[in-house]
């Protein structure tokens, strides 16, 4: 079952804005609006920060936004802060028999 | 605000089973609005779907692992299980259990809630 594809890290200083991108197929991203976006910091759960391509779930800043483009989504973290240094991981529907699958995860610096 | 816990063995011997139970709080296994899942992530890997299954005892299956996974659901414990058969050590890692956003039938949002995770090291 293929993962889709994430860049392994990303940086930024204090206050910039990084963008993540998810890259999948027709069959995953592409094909349903049910993309979502996790931080994992250090030896914890995930926890979701953007469903559904662009939702922000309650309590998550509006530093955090999502998007998608064809077979790729991407996330931005904007006015980057310290305590968004983590895992980040997408995910997607994916249909019939693969159900779902998450992506590589992408290491974010905060310079 | 949905709670999940995981409990079971934390060594398991390769060639045996791995059983693992999510015990779920703060609102019923039964409520029809999540599917109820496990994820695992091996140690400095990404991670993993595995499985999920409806209150009602229907279960989706990763095809990587469907040979080997069994999921049930214990609606009056409020609670549902990871079987896995034939385990390797590939098969070491941090398992989670989620509750999953149904959408529709066989149809999935996002992961809302997670366990903390538990550790189970395949070895002899």
């Amino acid at each position: 079952q293929s993962a889709l594809t994430q860049p392994p890290s990303a940086s930024g200083s204090p206050g910039q804005s990084v963008t993540i991108s998810c890259t999948g197929t027709s069959n995953d991203v592409g094909g349903y609006n049910y993309v979502s976006w996790y931080q994992q910091q250090p030896g914890k759960a995930p926890a979701v920060i953007i469903y559904e391509v662009s939702k922000r779930p309650s309590g998550v800043p509006d530093r955090f936004s999502g998007s998608k483009s064809g077979n790729t989504a991407y996330l931005t973290v904007s006015g980057l802060q310290t305590e968004d240094e983590a895992d980040y991981y997408c995910s997607s529907f994916a249909g019939n028999n693969r159900w779902g699958v998450f992506g590589t995860g992408t290491e974010v610096t905060v310079l | 605000q949905l709670q999940l816990q995981e409990s079971g063995p934390g060594l398991v011997k390769p060639s045996e089973t791995l059983s693992l139970t999510c015990t779920v709080s703060g609102a019923s296994i039964s409520s029809g609005g999540h599917y109820w899942a496990w994820v695992r992530q091996a140690p400095g890997v990404g991670l993993d779907w595995i499985a999920f299954v409806a209150y009602t005892g229907s279960t989706y299956y990763n095809p990587s692992l469907q040979s080997r996974v069994t999921m049930s659901v214990d609606t009056s414990r409020n609670r549902f299980s990871l079987r896995l058969s034939s385990v390797t050590a590939a098969d070491t890692a941090v398992y989670y259990c989620a509750s999953l956003r149904r959408v529709a039938a066989g149809v999935t949002s996002h992961f809302d809630f997670w366990g903390p995770g538990t550790l189970v090291t395949v070895s002899s």
